[in-house]
């Protein structure tokens, strides 16, 4: 089945600077990637997604970006503000709609 | 609001209750999703209904039994729980049509077994 690995499991960056987090998976059938964004006590929520056709999304200051040659796909938020700091979880679909999720990277920004 | 809401939000409960956890979508999907969030595991998936059957059942123990009654309807009955089942308890829902994966979560049942 699909694995998806996510790292770095915190990061901190200064408000203003980029963050970037990164993940894999394992299976190359695989082709769609979402992107979700839980906040502290709030259900994740859907901010980007990537489909296995297209190299690169951006929408506003977040942008994902999938090599498929060498499975791996990254989120990028770029003038990071307060109001980003939560919980971001990469996933990928394994076959139907069965999601399969990464362990999930904390985001901190410091003001 | 994403049209998925889920009762009660917060439930204690000894290891001998029997309860049930309830979700409910208003957003026309076809299917229904059951995940664990622990310290542990942030998101696990546990149970997948499409279009009402039970596609997936990831090793969950028996102590958790799911039941959809129809598309708009998720049950998850709880019985003689143990403690590490504590968690928050998520449900989510899709459209299962023309490529389209993005599920959207319920706010969730936190749980703790006594």
């Amino acid at each position: 089945g699909e694995n998806v690995e996510q790292h770095p499991s915190t990061l901190s960056v200064q408000e203003g600077d980029s963050a970037v987090i990164k993940c894999t998976y394992s299976d190359s059938a695989s082709n769609y990637f979402p992107w979700y964004k839980q906040e502290l006590g709030k259900r994740p929520q859907l901010i980007i997604d990537i489909r296995s056709n297209v190299g690169e999304k951006k929408d506003q200051r977040i942008a994902v970006t999938l090599n498929k040659t060498a499975k791996h796909f990254s989120l990028h938020i770029t003038e990071t503000q307060p109001e980003d700091s939560a919980v971001y979880f990469c996933a990928a679909v394994e076959y139907g709609n069965k999601l399969v999720f990464g362990a999930g990277t904390i985001l901190r920004v410091k003001s | 609001e994403t049209g998925v809401t889920q009762t009660p939000r917060h439930l204690v409960m000894g290891m001998t209750n029997k309860k049930s956890l309830k979700c409910e979508q208003h957003l026309g999907h076809n299917a229904m999703y059951w995940y664990k969030q622990s310290a542990k595991k942030p998101l696990e998936l546990m149970f997948v209904y499409s279009l009402e059957e039970r596609v997936e059942n990831n090793s969950v123990p028996s102590r958790f039994s799911p039941e959809c009654p129809n598309s708009s309807h998720l049950f998850l009955h709880l019985h003689t729980l143990q403690p590490e089942d504590s968690a928050l308890y998520l449900c989510a829902s899709s459209q299962e049509s023309g490529g389209t994966y993005e599920q959207y979560f319920g706010p969730g049942t936190r749980l703790t077994v006594t």
